[in-house]
Parts: C-alpha cells; structure tokens; sequence
C-alpha cells in the first residue's frame, strides 16, 4: 500500500535554482494538498486541488506553482529559490465525496536553499 | 476562511497524569475536525476525527477529543500518558482546504 509519496525525501538547492517536488497518490483521492512546514509555524497550506485541472491558492502561495493533469499526481514547482523556502513540504490526499474523511500524508521533502 | 488556533506552543506532563491539548477554530458552518500527531522526524498521523454526531470521539492509542460548538474548540484528552506519547500534535479543520493549527509540543517527564 504506497498512500502519498513524495521525491525526493531531501535537496539542497542553490539561491536562484528551480525544482519540482514530485507527489502522486494511488487511492484514487479528488483532493490533494502541498503544505510546509517550519519551526513552530505549524503546517501551512501552499496549494490544494479539487480534481484534475482545478488548484487553488493556500495561505501561503507565493514563490510556488501547482498542476494537476492527472488524479495522481500533483507536483509543486520552486521556480527561483530564496532562503525562505528552506522549509519541510508535505503532500497530503484526501477523499472528496467524504468532508469527514482525513487527509494521507506523505513523508515529506526536506529542502534547504543555500 | 476558516482557522485553527491551539493556544499551548508546548507542554511539559508527567508520565502517568492527564492530559488535555487545546484547540479552537473558526469556522461559518458545521466544521469537519481532526487531531493529528506528528513524531520527530515523521510524517503526520490520524488520532481522531469528527464530522457529526455524538461531541465525544475515541481515537487511537487511548485519545479522545470532544467537540464543544458554543466554545468553539474541539479538546484532545488523554487520562494516562505513556512516555510514548511525546510528540507534536496538531489540530485541523476542513472545508475544501485543509487548515492546521500551530502545534502543541508535548514533553512526558518519567
């Protein structure tokens, strides 16, 4: 049963650089989420999709891009990374059709930018 | 939108004594709520969740949770705490999106 997973599990990029954490799910979830995750901040929510084509901004949007061509997948993309990105980013899943339902997390990509 | 505010950033217990972690949120409808635990170096786990119906849930490893509308919080108890239990606990509440509180670190002293 692989749930979320999430590559790579570690990265350290240079000021500038550009990369995409990779997320896909085999449960068959409408609702997927990208959340970071700093020091006493909690978890906070980047983008989220609803299904296929559909993403949405978080709380936490900026420095970030979404796409979701499949239900599978939902990949976040850093385009030019700051320090403040260093962070631990989750992918999480969830069912649509149930509200109740919790969302699966992956095991998070812990990123520093140097 | 809605939010989530856990008041205690960490809290200290010994083994054995009761445990409640706050939680608080704000919210226009009926909320769909969660309690998450988080071990070091870990993703998240489910301990327990609530949508409807009877305000006190059981979750995993001895956890309950009861969900009070008029004071708008959704408490995670625990009568006995085992050395095991130090962790980092998030709440959570749902709509589309899915919103997380700040965390309440919990240390268990033996």
């Amino acid at each position: 049963n692989a749930g979320v997973t999430q590559t790579p599990k570690f990265r350290i990029l240079k000021i500038g650089q550009s990369m995409t954490l990779q997320c896909t799910q085999d449960m068959n979830h409408n609702y997927m989420y990208w959340y970071r995750q700093d020091p006493g901040m909690g978890l906070k929510l980047i983008y989220y999709s609803v299904g296929a084509g559909i993403t949405d901004k978080g709380e936490v949007p900026n420095g970030y891009n979404v796409s979701r061509s499949t239900t599978e997948d939902f990949p976040l993309r850093l385009e030019l990374a700051a320090p403040s990105q260093t962070s631990v980013y989750f992918c999480a899943s969830s069912n649509r059709a149930e509200k109740n339902t919790e969302a699966f997390f992956g095991q998070g990509t812990r990123l520093t930018v140097v | 939108a809605q939010s989530v505010t856990q008041p205690d950033i960490h809290i200290t217990v010994s083994e054995g004594a009761s445990l409640e972690l706050r939680c608080n949120y704000s919210y226009g409808a009926t909320p769909y709520l969660f309690w998450y635990v988080q071990s070091p170096g870990q993703g998240l786990q489910l301990l327990l969740k609530y949508f409807s119906g009877d305000t006190l849930v059981q979750g995993i490893k001895g956890f309950e949770a009861e969900f009070k509308r008029s004071q708008s919080s959704f408490n995670l108890r625990k009568p006995s705490v085992h050395w095991s239990d130090a962790a980092e606990y998030f709440c959570a509440v749902r709509n589309n999106d899915m919103r997380f509180g700040a965390g309440t670190r919990l240390t268990v002293k033996p």
